[in-house]
């Protein structure tokens, strides 16, 4: 049990548009998802926690309007990079949480931003 | 605020030797758990072990075993019978337990080369 599914694994995109990651909880209901980023060789940094139904809580020096989060179900939500630039290309992880203390992360996505 | 600091950016181990790589904490939680997790090259993270900090026992699952030390606030991870596939980085984090949203925090990883 307890597996978080994110897709797409990869996906490179032109400068200007806009890209689209789902990350799911198959098996269980998730009363919060969390949004990471991770730059080469660098740790996870978070970018912000989702509620389900309500508006993501955004880490200081992340643009909301840039990276929007939606948490419309408690097995879904889902993060939109819009208007991508290169700076942006990285890899990008979900996890999800229900009430048991660890949280199950999704494999991730690798942007690529030309 | 919670701090996660892993001094050992690489670390090599035999084959078929144990290892141990090093976590230190810093937090004002009364109550935390602390995790650690293995990403492989491929990207996923997986979770390992975990420790809650009221739990009397140091925790233990399969090869993996924590080394909690309380009082100097460290959760070291000793991996006993290293094998190949072991090698990956390794995340330590932990998460204060009074608020169910509490996110995680990292630190800055290990990564681990087994050697044949």
């Amino acid at each position: 049990g307890a597996v978080v599914s994110q897709h797409p694994s990869w996906v490179i995109c032109k400068s200007g548009t806009s890209v689209k990651i789902e990350c799911r909880s198959l098996d269980f209901q998730a009363t919060t998802m969390f949004w990471y980023r991770q730059f080469p060789k660098q740790s996870l940094m978070l970018m912000a926690t989702s509620n389900e139904g309500s508006k993501a809580t955004y880490e200081q020096g992340v643009e909301k309007d840039k990276f929007l989060i939606n948490h419309a179900s408690l097995t879904l939500s889902t993060l939109t990079v819009t208007s991508a630039h290169p700076e942006d290309s990285s890899f990008y992880i979900c996890s999800a949480r229900d009430g048991r203390t660890e949280a199950f992360f999704g494999q991730g996505t690798r942007l690529t931003v030309v | 605020a919670q701090k996660i600091t892993q001094t050992q950016p690489g670390m090599f181990v035999q084959e078929k030797e144990a290892v141990t790589l090093d976590c230190t904490y810093d937090t004002s939680d009364p109550s935390y758990g602390l995790f650690w997790y293995k990403q492989p090259s491929s990207g996923e993270m997986i979770f390992l072990i975990y420790q809650g900090s009221y739990d009397q026992q140091n925790a233990t699952e399969g090869r993996y075993s924590l080394n909690f030390q309380k009082a100097r606030k460290s959760a070291n991870l000793v991996i006993s019978a290293s094998q190949l596939g072991d090698s990956a980085m390794y995340f330590c984090a932990m998460r204060g337990l009074h608020n169910a949203g509490n996110m995680l925090t990292f630190g800055g990883g290990t990564r681990l080369m087994v050697k044949p």
